[in-house]
This record gives C-alpha cells, structure tokens and sequence, in this order.
C-alpha cells in the first residue's frame, strides 16, 4: 500500500518571502506521480503542480517549484514571492498506474502568509 | 463552463436517515469520483466510475452506494446514515481513468454532518 506523509501540521511565511512545505511518500511502484493540491477556505481543491515519476527534471508552475527526490522519495513544494492568496491547507497526493486512478493523499500542512 | 458542481452544499441527517449527494461535471470526462475529508485529514477515495456504466470501490466504500446516471452525473447514496459518515464530501472528475497523467478537478464539497 502506499503512503504519504506531511510532517508539518502548520507553518508560517511573511508576505514575499519563499517557503517549502515537505513531503515523502512510500511505494514499491517505479511509474508514479505526484501532485500537490491547494485547499482555500473555500474548500475547493486546486491542481498546484504535478511531477511524472519518471521525468528527472523538477516541474515548475510560475512561483510553484517542487524539488522530487526518487531516491529518497521526497517530493517538497516551494512557493516564491508568498503572497496572502497562498494561505491555504496544501495536501501532498500520490497516483499510481496500478491504482485505478486513486489519489492517495497526505494529511496536509496548513500555511498562513502573514502581511 | 461551471466546472464540477455538488449539491447540496450542507446537509445535516439524524442516525438511520439516507440521502443522496449529486455531482455533475460539464466538462465531457469520462471518469468521475467520490471522495471524504475528515477532519485533518486528507482526502479518501469511496467510489470511482471509469467510464458511463461502471463503478468501482475505492479505500473506504462500506456503508455508501453510487450511481453513474450518464456521462455527466454521478450520485452518491447513504442507505443508512452513521454519525461516522460526519465528513467533508467531494466529487472530482478528469478525462480517463487509464490516463494516469490526467488531472482531477475536484467540486466545492458538501459538509454533511450526522446526529
């Protein structure tokens, strides 16, 4: 079975100022993916980022950044230039080719951008 | 284009009661899924339908049924509410659940809450 793992229930970050948010996962699957899903007040869940297991290369959506580590299997998300509109929970998920589509996710980090 | 839509929004049912939540998605994916949020967690799977005419478990599918109406809809039932079925629910929806690569876009949720 897989797991993800969020090791940081809350964190803080002054207005423009960048910040990272840990994630780490556990599967015996070569061919997975990983996404990061941003979770406002509003409730509504919102594609982040997403990162292809077998693409070395960090992806990157505008001030969004993701550091994938396969070896350690870590798979962080740093946010540039914070802004008040990131202050939001953030849940780590995880898709495998084996897992009919299921999105396994992490229990979330909930990051409050101070002005 | 309204994206995926739930209704209701809130709800609040005593021991015993059912009721059924409804999605719709407008955006012509083939695939549709349920999920709940409890509190500080993240998000789990209850039912996934693939394509228009099959449904499938996911990780916690005990005590709900589901029903793909047609391409568009996608209900999900509680035959007999628990106070353990207290949850945030969601819908998401994305292309095709072969695609592993594809994007769930996820509805506003509904809060029900079990007395």
């Amino acid at each position: 079975a897989q797991t993800v793992t969020q090791s940081q229930p809350e964190m803080s970050v002054q207005e423009a100022e960048t910040v990272t948010l840990s994630c780490t996962y556990d599967t015996s699957e070569n061919n997975y993916y990983l996404f990061w899903y941003k979770q406002p007040p509003s409730r509504q869940m919102i594609l982040v980022i997403r990162q292809e297991a077998y693409k070395q290369q960090n992806a990157t959506e505008n001030r969004f950044s993701v550091n994938f580590q396969k070896a350690a299997k870590s798979f962080s998300l740093k946010i540039s230039d914070s802004q008040l509109g990131d202050t939001a929970m953030y849940f780590c998920a995880f898709m495998t080719d084996n897992a009919g589509n299921m999105l396994t996710f992490g229990g979330g980090t909930r990051l409050m951008v101070k002005p | 284009n309204a994206g995926v839509t739930q209704t209701p929004k809130f709800q609040v049912l005593k021991t015993g009661q059912s009721m059924t939540l409804q999605c719709a998605q407008d955006m012509n994916h083939n695939s549709m899924y349920w999920y709940r949020q409890d509190p500080g967690m993240g998000l789990r799977l209850i039912y996934y339908s693939a394509s228009e005419g099959t449904t499938d478990k996911g990780e916690v599918p005990n005590g709900y049924n589901v029903s793909r109406l047609n391409k568009r809809e996608f209900s999900l039932r509680l035959e007999s509410a628990a106070p353990s079925q207290t949850s945030v629910y969601f819908c998401a929806s994305s292309v095709w659940a072969g695609r592993t690569t594809d994007t769930q876009y996820f509805g506003p949720g509904t809060r029900l809450t079990v007395l």
